[in-house]
């Protein structure tokens, strides 16, 4: 098993849809969760972080812990073609390395 | 926010040489963190580096292969000896953040194709 695992995808999504990704992770020491999005060509970057359990809003992205099921998720509301990507969950136990998932990549359909 | 300087940003190498990346930060940090992402994949970390000790090695990884310099608290190499085709990736330079977030920057990768 994997330590994160994601859906693979690719996700295709109609343009102002609801984005669902989707994420699991098998160490029950972590601690930090991560949604990193990475355009091709191009390094990751930051989009949300989360550390407790329970729903955290920023703007149209709203990241879900449930660390009782070692799930974490990431919604995008109100989907923009700019939105394709590749989504990479990361955690981390604590002020140390993270750990990335296979990552799931996100086509937004016009 | 760190930034991150790499280079090269490309580079094609022939099989058996090796080619050193470097990679300097704006700031000093204790751990600067080297992932390798191969073609269609996800990150991988290779090692972890900090200064003033050696490396840590993830599993798979070793310092004959991937030997890791870290001077100072600004900068580090990460060399890839004796290439191969399979060593075609990207190579990622990585620091935390000091704040809460402890989110993770990058630089901008070293793109190396082995020929």
């Amino acid at each position: 098993q994997k330590e994160v695992e994601q859906n693979s995808g690719p996700l295709s999504v109609p343009e102002g849809a609801i984005a669902s990704l989707n994420c699991t992770y098998s160490d029950r020491g972590s601690q930090s969760f991560f949604w990193y999005r990475q355009y091709s060509g191009k390094s990751p970057e930051l989009i949300m972080f989360i550390y407790s359990n329970g729903d955290k809003e920023d703007g149209r992205f709203t990241a879900q812990l449930n660390k009782a099921s070692q799930y974490v998720s990431l919604l995008i509301r109100d989907s923009q073609p700019s939105d394709s990507a590749t989504y990479l969950c990361a955690v981390s136990r604590g002020n140390e390395k993270l750990t990335f998932g296979t990552g799931t990549r996100l086509t937004i359909i016009p | 926010s760190a930034v991150i300087s790499q280079k090269p940003s490309r580079d094609i190498c022939q099989r058996g040489t090796s080619l050193t990346i470097q990679c300097q930060v704006d700031s000093q940090v204790t751990m600067m963190f080297w992932y390798r992402q191969q073609p269609g994949q996800s990150l991988t970390l290779i090692a972890t580096a900090n200064q003033g000790s050696e490396a840590t090695y993830e599993s798979g990884f070793v310092i004959d292969k991937f030997p890791i310099s870290r001077p100072n608290l600004t900068f580090s190499t990460l060399t890839v000896s004796n290439m191969s085709p399979e060593d075609s990736s990207i190579y990622l330079c990585s620091v935390r953040s000091g704040f809460n977030t402890g989110e993770l920057f990058f630089g901008e990768g070293s793109r190396l194709t082995v020929l």
